[in-house]
This record gives structure tokens, C-alpha cells and sequence, in this order.
């Protein structure tokens, strides 16, 4: 059964400082996988789609990579700002395309 | 715009009050579905649909139903509401095998 596990769970940074936050999957046949952005008690906002026929997807300051193979995901987040604090989640489609399984996901704040 | 809206967006209610929280889509998106989200155990798939009149369980379906009469609606009804079913509830859409859209979530308090 597919899995999905974010690494680190919180992460505190100062402003204008370039990170990354890692998502880990056990089952590599998915066909894409998604980013979300959630802020407090808030819905989940779509970030950026990786075909698993793409290795990199961008957005803005925003870079996520994809390794099928090895069972990987990175977000980068160039230049973050204090507007970026909220929770990161990454999801992939279970084995029968029917559901998304998501990761606890990566609470990130963002201090000026 | 496009978007996915839920209906109502806060609602405490009392144990074995039914309740329909709604859910629509103005992206003409055949896969509909409903999760919820609890602190600690992330977010679980309750009901999906692949299109009007297909449903099908997700991983929590138990004490939830759903509909799917047009493709737009996909409404989440609790046939009578206990306290483990206080979570806050989302539903998405997307077109089959491609990015999924959430609505802005309704928080469910059952007393």
C-alpha cells in the first residue's frame, strides 16, 4: 500500500533564505504527483502537477523535482518570505488513479 | 473562476441530527470526491465518484452516503451525525488522471 512521508515535519526559517522540503513515496508506479499549499484551518491550494513523465515543474519561485526511480519528491522555495508560512503537502494517486494519498506534510514558517 | 464550493462552511450541530453538507463544480470535471482531515491522521478519502451516478467507498466511508444525480454536485450526507464525525471536510475535483481542485473546506463540530 502506497505511502507518502514528509520530511522534515516543521521547519522554521528567516526571511530571503532558499529551502527545500522533501516528500517520500513507497510505491514508484504513480503517473504524477501534487503539491498543496494549506494555510491554518484553510483549504488546500494546488501548487504545481509533476507528470511522471516530467523530472521539474515550476512556478514563480517555486521548483519541484520528481525521481520515479528512487522514490522522491522535492519542493524548493527560492527567496522565502513571510507570506509562504503554512503547512506543505504532497500527494500521489493510489494504485487505482481513485484517491490521493497525502503526507503529514511540512509546516513551514517564515520569519521577517 | 473556476472553483469547487462547499456549503456551509461551519456547522456544529447535535449527535444524530441529519445533515447535507454540498459540494459543486463549474469545471465540467467527471471525478468528484470527499476527504476529511483530522489532526494526526491527515487526510483520508471518504467517498469518490468517476462520473454521474458512479460512487464508491473511499478508506472512511462508514456512517457517510453520497450522491452524484448531475455532474456539478456531489453532496456528503450524514444520516445521523456522532461526535467522531467532528473533522473538517473537503471535496475535490478533476478532470480523470489530471490535477485535483479543493473547495475551501467545512468544519463539522457534532456535539
Amino acid at each position: 500500500k502506497q505511502e507518502v512521508t514528509q520530511i522534515p515535519a516543521a521547519l522554521s526559517v528567516p526571511e530571503g533564505e532558499n529551502l527545500v522540503l522533501n516528500c517520500s513515496f513507497t510505491d514508484s508506479a504513480i503517473y504524477n504527483l501534487q503539491w498543496f499549499r494549506q494555510d491554518p484551518g484553510k483549504g488546500l491550494t494546488s501548487l504545481l502537477l509533476i507528470q511522471s513523465s516530467q523530472r521539474e515543474q515550476t512556478s514563480g519561485r517555486l521548483n519541484a523535482s520528481l525521481d520515479k526511480s528512487s522514490g522522491r519528491s522535492t519542493l524548493y522555495i527560492a527567496a522565502s518570505q513571510p507570506g509562504d508560512s503554512a503547512t506543505y503537502l504532497c500527494a500521489v494517486p493510489n494504485q487505482a488513479g481513485t484517491a490521493l494519498i497525502f503526507g503529514k506534510g511540512t509546516t513551514l514558517s517564515v520569519s521577517s | 473562476e473556476a472553483q469547487v464550493t462547499q456549503n456551509p462552511r461551519y456547522l456544529i450541530t447535535v449527535t444524530g441530527k441529519k445533515l447535507t453538507v454540498t459540494c459543486s463544480q463549474n469545471m465540467n470535471h467527471e471525478y468528484m470526491s470527499w476527504y476529511r482531515q483530522d489532526p494526526g491522521l491527515g487526510l483520508r478519502q471518504i467517498y469518490y465518484s468517476m462520473n454521474v451516478e458512479v460512487t464508491d467507498k473511499g478508506d472512511v466511508p462508514e456512517g457517510y452516503k453520497v450522491s452524484r444525480k448531475e455532474k456539478r454536485n456531489f453532496p456528503l450526507i450524514l444520516e445521523s451525525p456522532s461526535p467522531n464525525q467532528t473533522s473538517l471536510y473537503f471535496c475535490a475535483s478533476s478532470p480523470l488522471g489530471y490535477e485535483q481542485y479543493f473547495g475551501p473546506g467545512t468544519r463539522l463540530t457534532v456535539t
